[in-house]
């Protein structure tokens, strides 16, 4: 049973440009987050999506930053016009169903370098 | 708002040595914590899982215990290794949020051979 993949594993952009971030989830998984890691600081909570909804994006940047989990594939961390200070580990996790103390299991993380 | 709180920042110990790593949560309502180790450049492994109706789980030379009213959980790692060497991290999902995960800042651990 494949583990929840990332890829890239690596994304170099210059600023102005989008970066696409793709998170596969565990097989039997439904749901995804994604958090970041920023240099030097600790992982933050970004968004919260089932297949087709998004449940909680209270952490997710109101601009230039969105999410989006389809019916079929992967889901998608989209950043548009990325700055420097969008340089980050970007980490996905993935749980069966959510219920009150589901696990998590993590990704391998996408780190994203804006030049 | 939820904030996690590890102590210490980082530890360095002889091999062999058992230790004790803090994590501290200001909003007692969670429905679990989890502890997790990640390896530079690497992803999160998940260490243990313990739900708030639990004292405590263990995994092999790993011990983690929770005391939800004082918001306070140890992890313990008996007879320390250098592969043991990591950066750990606790996380605490609250009852308000459901699913979302608060992480501290982690313990940078280095186990010296």
């Amino acid at each position: 049973n494949a583990g929840v993949m990332q890829n890239p594993r690596h994304l170099v952009r210059r600023r102005g440009q989008e970066a696409r971030l793709r998170c596969s989830p565990m097989k039997g998984h439904s749901h995804v987050y994604w958090y970041r890691q920023l240099p030097e600081e600790g992982l933050k909570f970004m968004v919260y999506l089932q297949k087709e909804n998004i449940i909680d994006e209270s952490g997710m940047p109101k601009e230039r930053f969105s999410a989006e989990f389809p019916k079929e594939g992967p889901s998608i961390l989209r950043i548009q016009q990325v700055v420097r200070g969008d340089s980050a580990a970007y980490f996905c996790a993935s749980s069966p169903f959510v219920l009150a103390g589901n696990e998590q299991f993590f990704g391998p993380g996408t780190r994203l370098t804006v030049l | 708002k939820q904030e996690v709180t590890q102590i210490p920042a980082a530890l360095s110990v002889p091999e062999g040595e058992n230790l004790v790593l803090n994590c501290s949560f200001t909003d007692s309502a969670i429905y679990n914590l989890q502890w997790f180790r990640q390896d530079p450049g690497k992803g999160l492994t998940s260490l243990l899982l313990i739900q708030s109706s639990q004292r405590e789980q263990t995994s092999g030379r790993l011990n983690a215990s929770l005391d939800k009213s004082s918001g306070r959980s140890t992890l313990y790692i008996a007879a320390s290794q250098p592969g043991d060497s990591a950066t750990y991290l606790c996380a605490a999902v609250e009852e308000t949020s459901g699913s979302r995960l608060t992480f501290g800042e982690g313990t940078q651990l280095t186990v010296n051979p």
